[in-house]
């Protein structure tokens, strides 16, 4: 089945240093890749996303993400956090089928940033 | 463009009773999917309205229902609640084709007591 895995819960750093959160996929084809972001008592919002094409994709708020078959990952990174990039991230899937809208989410990472 | 609303933004129930959930999508947009976050399963997906014909479906018991109408709008209906569908039940809407970026509401927090 196809499945996402955001191997940290809770990851801390203080403001000004790089950030890397990590997602793994379960899936046999290349699937659709996205980065979402939720703020307490928010929807999500859409980061950046992957189909094809460049491995390294840009996104909203300076965040990128790498997509690397090899190891199905889709790391999100960000060169300088700021103290207001404190939410929760989701990794997503879309399996890749063109008669479906379902993602398939991982169970997120809590990003606290410290002064 | 106006983004996703979700009406309403909060609500309370008992045990038992019904309850139903609306969503409306961008302008423009056909596709209307339904999760339900909770702490402890995360974000799951619930189902896909697709110019009014639900196109796929999630693991949920059959008390949890929908509908698309033909202006795209939709509504959930969960009935005989019970209380872990205490949840913020989230809609996202798109153009329609599966890669297409989802825009997520700001969803609505359920609490059954």
């Amino acid at each position: 089945a196809q499945s996402v895995t955001q191997p940290d819960i809770h990851i801390t750093v203080s403001e000004g240093a790089s950030l890397e959160l990590r997602c793994n996929y379960s899936y046999g084809a290349t699937p659709y890749l996205f980065w979402y972001v939720q703020s307490p008592g928010q929807g999500l919002q859409l980061l950046l996303k992957y189909f094809s094409g460049d491995t390294l994709v840009q996104g909203i708020k300076g965040f990128e993400a790498e997509f690397k078959r090899s190891q199905s990952s889709f790391n999100l990174r960000k060169p300088s956090v700021h103290w207001s990039d404190a939410a929760e991230y989701f990794c997503a899937v879309n399996p890749g089928s063109s008669n479906t809208g379902k993602l398939i989410f991982g169970q997120g990472t809590t990003l606290q940033v410290k002064p | 463009k106006a983004g996703v609303t979700q009406t309403p933004r909060y609500l309370i129930k008992t045990r038992g009773q019904q309850v139903t959930l609306s969503c409306s999508p961008i302008s423009g947009h056909r596709s209307v999917s339904w999760y339900q976050q909770t702490p402890g399963q995360g974000l799951q997906f619930l189902f896909e309205y697709f110019s009014e014909t639900q196109r796929n479906k999630g693991n949920f018991p059959g008390r949890f229902s929908g509908r698309q109408f033909s202006n795209s709008r939709s509504e959930m209906n969960v009935s005989t609640l019970e209380l872990g569908d205490s949840a913020l039940y989230l809609c996202a809407s798109s153009l329609g084709q599966g890669h297409d970026e989802q825009y997520f509401g700001p969803g609505t927090r359920l609490t059954v007591t």
